[in-house]
C-alpha cells in the first residue's frame, strides 16, 4: 500500500517568513495530491490539491508543487500569518478507481507574531 | 448545507466498557469514512462504508471494531470492552462519490475524542 512521509513535525516562523513542508509517496501510481489543514479542536480542511499532470498549482499565498520522478511533494506558504498557525497534512491517493486516501504524520506549523 | 457532524465529542469510558461513535455525513453523500488520529500521530484510515455496506476495513482492528452505515440514520463505530490505547480522536469524512472521483475531497467532521481511563 501506500506510504506518505512527511517533514518537518513541528516548524516555527517569524509572522511574513515563508514555511515548506515536504512529503514523499511510495506508490508510483498515485496521481492526487491534497492538503489538509487541522486548526486546534477541529477536523482537517482541504486547502489546496494537486494532480500528477501538473507540477505546480497556486492560490494566494499557498503553493504546492510535484516531482513525479523524485514522489514527492511540497506545500510553501507565503507571507505567513498567524491564522496559518495549525496542523498540516499531506496526503496521497490515486484517481480513477478505489484507492484510499493516505495521510502523512502531519507538521505543527507555529507563526509566531 | 450542515457539514459532516460528530457525537459526541467528547467521550470518557472505563476499561472494559463500549463507545459508541457517530457520524451524519453531509447532506448528498452516500460515502462515509472513519479515521483515528493519535496524539502526535497522522490520520489513519480505519474504515470506509456506503449505505449498508462496509466497502474496506483494512485499517479497523479485527478485534472489538465494528462499524455501519444503515440505510436510515447515521454512521457508528463501536468499539467494545476499550483498553487505554483506544484513547484517541475519531475523525468521520464523508463525500458525494468514491474516493478517485469527482473532486476527490474528503468532508471531515470535528471529530469525536474518546478517553480510555
Amino acid at each position: 500500500g501506500e506510504n506518505v512521509e512527511q517533514h518537518p513535525s513541528t516548524l516555527s516562523v517569524q509572522e511574513g517568513d515563508s514555511a515548506v513542508i515536504k512529503c514523499t509517496y511510495s506508490d508510483s501510481a498515485s496521481n492526487y495530491f491534497p492538503w489538509y489543514k487541522q486548526e486546534l479542536g477541529k477536523g482537517p480542511q482541504l486547502i489546496i490539491d494537486i494532480r500528477s499532470n501538473v507540477g505546480e498549482k497556486k492560490d494566494q499565498r499557498i503553493a504546492v508543487t510535484l516531482n513525479k520522478t523524485a514522489k514527492h511533494f511540497s506545500l510553501h506558504i507565503t507571507e505567513t500569518q498567524p491564522e496559518d498557525s495549525a496542523v498540516y497534512f499531506c496526503a496521497a491517493s490515486r484517481e480513477g478507481g478505489y484507492q484510499k486516501v493516505t495521510f502523512g504524520t502531519g507538521t505543527k506549523l507555529q507563526v509566531i507574531p | 448545507n450542515a457539514g459532516v457532524m460528530q457525537n459526541p465529542r467528547h467521550l470518557v469510558r472505563r476499561r472494559g466498557q463500549e463507545a459508541r461513535l457517530r457520524c451524519s455525513p453531509m447532506k448528498g453523500h452516500s460515502h462515509v469514512y472513519w479515521y483515528r488520529q493519535l496524539p502526535e500521530e497522522g490520520l489513519k484510515f480505519m474504515v470506509y462504508l456506503q449505505k449498508e455496506n462496509i466497502i474496506d476495513e483494512s485499517g479497523m482492528p479485527k478485534e472489538r471494531f465494528s462499524a455501519e452505515f444503515p440505510k436510515e440514520g447515521p454512521s457508528i463505530l463501536r468499539i467494545q470492552q476499550v483498553v487505554r490505547g483506544d484513547s484517541a480522536a475519531y475523525f468521520c469524512a464523508s463525500s458525494p462519490e468514491a474516493w478517485g472521483r469527482g473532486t476527490g475531497e474528503l468532508f471531515f467532521g470535528e471529530g469525536s475524542r474518546l478517553t480510555v481511563l
